[in-house]
Parts: structure tokens; C-alpha cells; sequence
């Protein structure tokens, strides 16, 4: 069983579209989070939720807007999409966040490719 | 602002050969340290961590230790293999209740037979 599971794995679309990545963990874990993977490699966070409330919103674009119907799903919406917004983006939860080391465990990814 | 500098890659070793990926942080206080590795194609998974000064962390036959004194978690192994080719990030844990982590840009390692 996988943990943490993102579907669609590879998307590639319009400028302009409206585009949706689901997100779901059986890890009974309390926080999720989405990370923003660059042509670089370079790792950066854009949302954390616990128990569906959000908890950081790292200066994302309002194009940008997470959903969380509870706490073991946390889907992500783009509005507009623009050519910048190709990057791998990664879902992931831990248990009660990252204080104190807890594991954030990573889904496999999901290449969004805007053309 | 916390943030964690990692050696420019990439990295190109023989099978065998010995590895160091070089890892420095600044941040405040005493943050979890850990290593995530990206094999090509795959999600992140976590290689190892370390959540206070002087342990070590280990995984594979890859190792890490916290040094406070040189702010410091470099990852090193005594014999790489060609299956270890990959991208490895270090990254800390940000505190002050911000509960997230702070990724190095990433090194990427090929191990050739």
C-alpha cells in the first residue's frame, strides 16, 4: 500500500487551464503538506495543513489554492496556469508536523507541464 | 532566515569510491537534521536524520553526524554503488512553529561501473 499517493503522476496542459491534483495518505498522520519541486531540483514548501486547517501559505500565488476535506486528503487547484508553474510538485504528511524530528513521508510526485 | 547550503553538483564517482556531500545550516537553535534521497523518476525518500547535537545518523551504509560546533551534516559512504546514482537533499527542520522543512538545493550523485 502506498502512504502517500498524488495523482495525476505526469500532466501536461494549456496555459490558461484550470488544473487539479489530488492528494490522499493512509498514514493516519495529522499534517499534510505540498512542496514545489523547480527545473533545478530546488525544494521549496508551499502549504502545510493539520487537521484540515492551514497552518503556512508560503507567499503562493492566489492562482494557487489547496483543499482539504479531511485530514488524510489535501488537494491542490491551479487557476490560469502559467509557464512558470512547471515544476514537479510533491504532497506529503507527517505526524503532528516536524518538531521534534517526525518524518515527513513524500508521495512520488506529480510532473506538471504547462505548454 | 534558516536555510542549509549543500556541495555544487554534480557528483561523479567510480563504484566502490568513497562519498562526502557536504552540508552546512544556519539557523536558530538546535534544528532536526535530516538527508532525503530522489532516485531518477521517483518521489523523496528519507535516507536518514539526526535530531540533536553529536548523533549520527545512519541508513544503507550512509552516514550523517549533527556537529553543532561547525554547523554540519555531511553525508558520507565508504563504498558507493551504481544503484546509489540519485539526488540527496539535506534539510533541517525550521522551528519558531513554523513546521516545515528547509531543503539544500540538492547533489546530484552518478556512480559509474
Amino acid at each position: 500500500d502506498t502512504a502517500v499517493s498524488q495523482t495525476p503522476k505526469y500532466l501536461v496542459t494549456q496555459m490558461g487551464n484550470d488544473k487539479s491534483i489530488k492528494c490522499e495518505q493512509n498514514l493516519g498522520h495529522d499534517t499534510m503538506y505540498w512542496y514545489k519541486q523547480d527545473s533545478k531540483k530546488f525544494l521549496k514548501i508551499m502549504f502545510s495543513y493539520n487537521n484540515k486547517e492551514l497552518i503556512i501559505n508560503e507567499t503562493v500565488p492566489n492562482r494557487f489554492s489547496p483543499k482539504s476535506p479531511d485530514k488524510a486528503h489535501l488537494n491542490l487547484h491551479i487557476n490560469s496556469l502559467e509557464l512558470g508553474d512547471s515544476a514537479v510538485y510533491f504532497c506529503a504528511s507527517s505526524q503532528a508536523g516536524v518538531a521534534s524530528g517526525n518524518t515527513i513521508y513524500f508521495g512520488e510526485g506529480s510532473w506538471l507541464t504547462v505548454v | 532566515g534558516d536555510s542549509v547550503t549543500q556541495m555544487e553538483g554534480p557528483v561523479t564517482l567510480s563504484e566502490e569510491a568513497f562519498l562526502t556531500i557536504n552540508c552546512t545550516y544556519t539557523a536558530t537553535g538546535y534544528p532536526s537534521l535530516f538527508w532525503y534521497v530522489q532516485y531518477p523518476g521517483e518521489g523523496l525518500q528519507l535516507l536518514l536524520k539526526a535530531t540533536k547535537a553529536d548523533d549520527k545518523g545512519s541508513n544503507k551504509g550512509f552516514e550523517a553526524t549533527y556537529r553543532k560546533e561547525t554547523t554540519s551534516f555531511h553525508l558520507e559512504k565508504g563504498s558507493v554503488q551504481v544503484s546509489d546514482s540519485a539526488v540527496y537533499f539535506c534539510a533541517l527542520e525550521s522551528q519558531g512553529g513554523s513546521e516545515k522543512l528547509v531543503f539544500g538545493k540538492g547533489t546530484k550523485l552518478t556512480v559509474n561501473p
